[in-house]
């Protein structure tokens, strides 16, 4: 089942917060946080573990309650660079913690 | 590095035809995966490799679609035959391992008429 996010879409002026959240229906190993701009690929931002291990952008954090299966991504003066689709992936247990399911993506616009 | 490479970027064919896309994962990693994007149903994973093995392929659609990887450097995702209703963009992305991040490669849009 299909993570999901939200909110789905949000606008920010240049500077402010925003979080995005992800919940997941399944105990979860794993979650990766990626941003696509439009007409490119994915591109890597965050990948946090069970147990607490975390890798990503410094300028990026996030966390995972393992307890409620869910992830939230903060994103800090927010720049204009920042706008694009987020998405989060779940990866389930060991066996198959390398199949992520994407969730349906938050719609970020950051303007001046 | 050049990342992982795919081709052809664009792809547009007549259905019934066949469709091959191609991957080269980045060297070293040991995981490989093909997605498909549309509006639709957003980021699906179609299947996965670890060591050039198929891992798990229960996202692939239907008998019409198969994978290979016949070595570490190479991978093919074919059509045969291609619907209208196959008309996406086919990621391919590849790992070190489950514990790390995936990178995507450009992609692949295609368009079956």
């Amino acid at each position: 089942q299909q993570p999901v996010q939200s909110p789905q879409a949000v606008i920010l002026r240049e500077g402010e917060d925003a979080v995005i959240n992800c919940s997941s229906s399944k105990a979860l190993y794993s979650v990766h946080w990626y941003r696509q701009k439009h007409g490119e690929a994915p591109v890597f931002l965050m990948i946090l573990l069970k147990g607490g291990e975390q890798k990503g952008h410094d300028k990026i954090s996030a966390s995972f309650n393992e307890k409620k299966q869910q992830s939230s991504l903060y994103l800090t003066a927010s720049q204009l660079s920042y706008s694009g689709t987020y998405f989060c992936g779940t990866g389930g247990g060991t066996g198959t913690a390398s199949k992520l399911t994407f969730g349906t993506g938050t719609r970020l616009q950051v303007t001046l | 590095d050049a990342g992982v490479i795919q081709s052809p970027r664009h792809e547009v064919t007549e259905m019934g035809q066949e469709v091959t896309l191609r991957c080269k994962p980045i060297s070293g990693h040991n995981s490989l995966f093909w997605y498909r994007q549309t509006m639709m149903r957003g980021l699906e994973l179609l299947i996965y490799f670890n060591n050039n093995v198929p891992i798990d392929d229960s996202g692939m659609p239907e008998d019409r679609f198969s994978a290979k990887m016949p070595n570490a450097s190479f991978s093919t995702l074919k059509i045969q035959p291609s619907e209208p209703r196959d008309s996406a963009v086919y990621f391919c992305a590849s790992s070190l391992g489950f514990r790390n991040e995936q990178f995507f490669g450009p992609g692949t849009r295609l368009t079956v008429l």
